[in-house]
Order: C-alpha cells, then structure tokens, then sequence
C-alpha cells in the first residue's frame, strides 16, 4: 500500500546531479515525504524531509511541487558512493502517541557512473 | 559507535528450528520498530514498541513470531519453526520521544535453508 511512485531505476554520471522523481499523487496535507537510501547489504539511511517547502541539508536538496504531488530528490555532485536504491516515502501515522510506520515502496535504483 | 545494533548479522538455520534476534536501539531512543525486507523489495513494517509497551503489530507477524522489549531499551524479535518463506533481512530502527526521523541498524539476515 505504498502510496508513491518512482521509476525503478536511473543511471547518472560521476560529478553531475542526480534527480530522483516520485509521484505521491494521494498525499494528505499533513503528510510529511521522506527520502531514504539503502546501499548494498546495509540497513536504509535517512536522507531529508519535507512538507510543502524546499528543504536542503548536507546530503541533498527535496524539490516538492506547489500541489504537493510530486517531489525530487537532488543529489548535487553525485559520487560512486551515492549508488544505492533510493526510497520515497508518505509518513503514515500509526497511533495518537504519534508512531509513524515507513510504508517503503520498490524504489529507484540508482547507478553513479565513473 | 552510537547507532542501533543488530545481532547476529548473519544467521543460517534448518527449517523448524527457532531462532532470535536481538536489537540495541540508539540509547534514549523511546520507540523501535522491526521491519522484514525480501530480495527485490523494500522494507515491510511487522511491530512497533514505545517504551515496553508493543502497540502495534502487522498482520505479516504470524503466530510463529513474537517480540519483546522487556525493559524499554533492547528488544529481540524471536520466530519459532522456521519456514523457506522466513528467510529474508531483519531491519530494526528506532526513534526519538520528540522526534520522527527512524534509524536503522544494518538488519539480520536470515536464511532458512
């Protein structure tokens, strides 16, 4: 019941920005995006988070679209340690202690070519 | 190292054995949770605690599968008669009172063989 969709995988150069797309056409208002990557064989890794606003921070930049149903991760100067399968996800909020489960869908894998 | 630590990080078991799984959450990390991801896929939420306290679980959590946390801090997720369909990687995260940002160990991978 993932409520994104993202293109199952994208192929970027060493040095250039990657662009991941996700669609979360379904997305609440009080939903939050969230951007998580999963290098081989290691647990995901939390990237960035977002609203309704632009968010930056050391890793990467989220683009989200004044409607709220798409959003882009950017990764600015990729590496060929950025090759990971990259997770958009729609917080779903579990229990009013506020518990949130990860609903993570197939993501893109993403491949950083020297 | 100050992240969430999951042991073992392999396991290789015979269908119908039981086997455990222990997670050591960040410390003051009030909320863990245990995830199940099978090749190809992503991660699967199978139960949640705050504290002690289990307070939710998916239906993916057969009767064969139980989880604890009995002090609030390490928690073990234990399957019992092992199954093929069983072996997959283990996530387990955990989170902060007042925040919402999950942290992952590197997971257990089981294999049922």
């Amino acid at each position: 019941d993932a409520k994104t969709t993202q293109p199952p995988s994208m192929d970027c150069a060493e040095g250039r920005a990657a662009n991941l797309p996700c669609n979360h056409s379904t997305i609440s208002g009080n939903e939050y995006v969230y951007w998580y990557r999963q290098i081989h064989s290691q647990g995901p890794q939390y990237i960035i988070h977002g609203l309704k606003n632009n968010e930056t921070n050391e890793m990467a930049s989220l683009i989200i679209t004044e409607d709220r149903k798409s959003s882009t991760l950017i990764l600015p100067h990729a590496t060929l340690r950025d090759t990971a399968v990259y997770y958009c996800i729609v917080r779903v909020t579990l229990s009013a202690q506020g518990a949130q489960k990860l609903v993570f869908g197939q993501g893109t894998r993403l491949t950083i070519n020297p | 190292d100050t992240g969430v630590s999951q042991d073992p990080r392999h396991k290789i078991t015979k269908r119908g054995q039981n086997v455990t799984f222990r997670c050591d959450p960040i410390s003051e990390h009030n909320r863990l949770y245990w995830y199940r991801q099978t090749l190809g896929q992503g991660p699967e939420f199978l139960t949640y605690f705050q504290n002690e306290a289990q307070l939710e679980k998916s239906r993916l959590l057969s009767d064969r599968f139980s989880a604890e946390r009995p002090k609030g801090s390490f928690s073990t997720l234990e399957i019992q008669r092992t199954e093929q369909g069983d072996s997959a990687m283990y996530l387990c995260a955990s989170s902060p009172r007042q925040g919402h940002i999950q942290y992952f160990g590197a997971g257990t991978r089981l294999s049922v063989l």
